[in-house]
């Protein structure tokens, strides 16, 4: 079974440009969670996916952050523009149910290691 | 609040020694719990999760944890290093859908 797949896997970009990221999560998997991990830190959940909705963006700054799960598969998470502080890795996880972490376990991706210069 | 911290930044042990990491949690309900491994540029790989059946869990690789509920514990142990497991480790609890996360802990194995 194929793992959780991120593309790119490294980013490097100027401030004020856009950047996009994309996931393709293991199949049959219902959510979808993009995290952003910064340095010496665990990963912060930005956004959570059951299908095609998103039931949980509370954390995601929408002001320059926006993201898309079409036909509640692929999904991809966009800065617009970034700034320095947006320098991390980003995370995709996806889990197979709808009924949380308790007991469906989350299979993450790689990540993608974006540099804002 | 839930919140998980995690008490040791860095560890390092000689290899064929005992391996220990420390991860105490806060929490209003009786929460999962969790263990995630880092390799470097490699994806976080679940270790094993407690979730309210046995106290003592046993994971992958060789790892296992018990839950102390007393002590709001849930720390991480393996009888004897191995090189392959320098990497960083992260201890998570159960939130309302989502994961709240340790800082980290990263295992150095001395040859």
């Amino acid at each position: 079974e194929a793992g959780v797949v991120q593309s790119p896997r490294y980013k490097i970009i100027e401030k004020k440009q856009p950047v996009a990221f994309w996931c393709n999560p293991i199949s049959g998997h219902n959510t979808l969670y993009w995290y952003r991990q910064n340095l010496g830190q665990g990963p912060e959940l930005l956004i959570r996916y059951e299908n095609e909705e998103a039931v949980d963006d509370s954390q995601l700054p929408k002001d320059r952050f926006s993201a898309e799960r079409l036909k509640g598969v692929d999904s991809t998470l966009k800065i617009q523009p970034a700034e320095l502080g947006d320098s991390a890795v980003y995370l995709c996880a996806s889990s197979r149910g709808l009924a949380g972490a308790r007991t469906d376990t989350q299979y993450f991706g790689p990540g993608t290691r974006l540099t804002v210069l | 609040a839930q919140s998980v911290t995690q008490l040791d930044s860095h560890v390092s042990v000689s290899e064929g020694t005992p391996v220990l990491l420390r991860c105490n949690y806060s929490s209003s309900y009786s929460p999962s719990l969790f263990w995630y491994v880092q390799h470097p540029n490699k994806g976080l790989q679940l270790l094993l999760k407690y979730t309210s059946a046995a106290t003592l869990v046993k994971g992958i690789n060789g790892f296992e944890a018990e839950f102390k509920k007393s002590e709001t514990s849930f720390h991480l142990t393996k009888p004897s290093a191995h090189m392959s497991d320098a990497a960083e480790y992260f201890c998570a609890l159960d939130s309302n859908y989502q994961l709240i996360w340790g800082a980290g802990t990263k295992l150095i194995i001395k040859p």
